[in-house]
């Protein structure tokens, strides 16, 4: 099917553990992005990724590790997870800036 | 740098009633889009609403539309014939300044609840 897709859906890891998020979208967008949804702060821009092997830092990247090999698949790694991390990670992509960013379903990442 | 403010935390409307929800920006790119978002309770994010800066008339999508004033940096999301299915986060966006103005950030949400 068409769309953007992450998974899991759910996930609940240990503190120190690695974990990565898998990101996927069928429509060739440019332009991918990763957000974190914490209670109080809406949505915060971890990374982002302008083409394949193109990558840069948003707001709160500290903790976490993105790749763009390929255009479709934008994974998000937290190298070693901290209860911080506990949140809801959208996945989103676009194509230019004019036009509005497709979602992701969503990951509920819970860190204990 | 750029910033988006939505004031109201949290709203309550009666279902067939309309409701305005507010969202002001400051940004220093001369164009610009500005987009409004909305998260049921079931997490998704759906894109409801896009205004350009430059648009003559003010964006409209069925029962909403963008109450857009350029000069105030204002554009409030009016949301006509309230439904229960209304009831949800919504957040209005607008680009990063500058070179990377592919990035969206996000104001942090008003929380509508429609009461029947």
């Amino acid at each position: 099917d068409a769309g953007i897709t992450q998974s899991p859906r759910y996930k609940i890891t240990e503190t120190g553990r690695q974990v990565t998020l898998m990101c996927h979208q069928t429509w060739s967008h440019s332009y991918m992005f990763w957000y974190r949804q914490d209670l109080g702060h809406g949505l915060r821009l971890i990374y982002y990724s302008a083409a394949a092997d193109i990558t840069d830092k948003g707001e709160v990247p500290d903790g976490y590790v993105v790749s763009r090999s390929k255009t479709e698949n934008f994974p998000l790694t937290l190298e070693s997870a901290t209860r911080s991390q506990t949140s809801v990670y959208f996945c989103a992509s676009r194509t230019g800036i004019y036009t509005e960013a497709f979602f992701g379903q969503g990951t509920r990442l819970t860190v204990v | 740098a750029q910033k988006i403010t939505q004031t109201q935390p949290g709203m309550f409307v009666q279902e067939k009633e309309a409701v305005t929800l507010d969202c002001t920006y400051d940004t220093s790119d001369p164009s610009y889009g500005l987009f409004w978002y909305k998260q049921p309770s079931s997490g998704e994010m759906i894109f409801l609403i896009y205004q350009g800066s430059y648009d003559q008339q003010n964006a409209t999508e069925g029962r909403y539309s963008l109450n857009f004033q350029k000069a105030r940096k204002s554009a409030n999301l009016v949301i006509s014939a309230s439904q229960l299915g209304d009831s949800a986060m919504y957040f209005c966006a607008i680009p990063y300044s500058g070179g990377s103005n592919y990035k969206l950030t996000f104001g942090k949400g008003t929380l509508l609840t429609v009461n029947p």
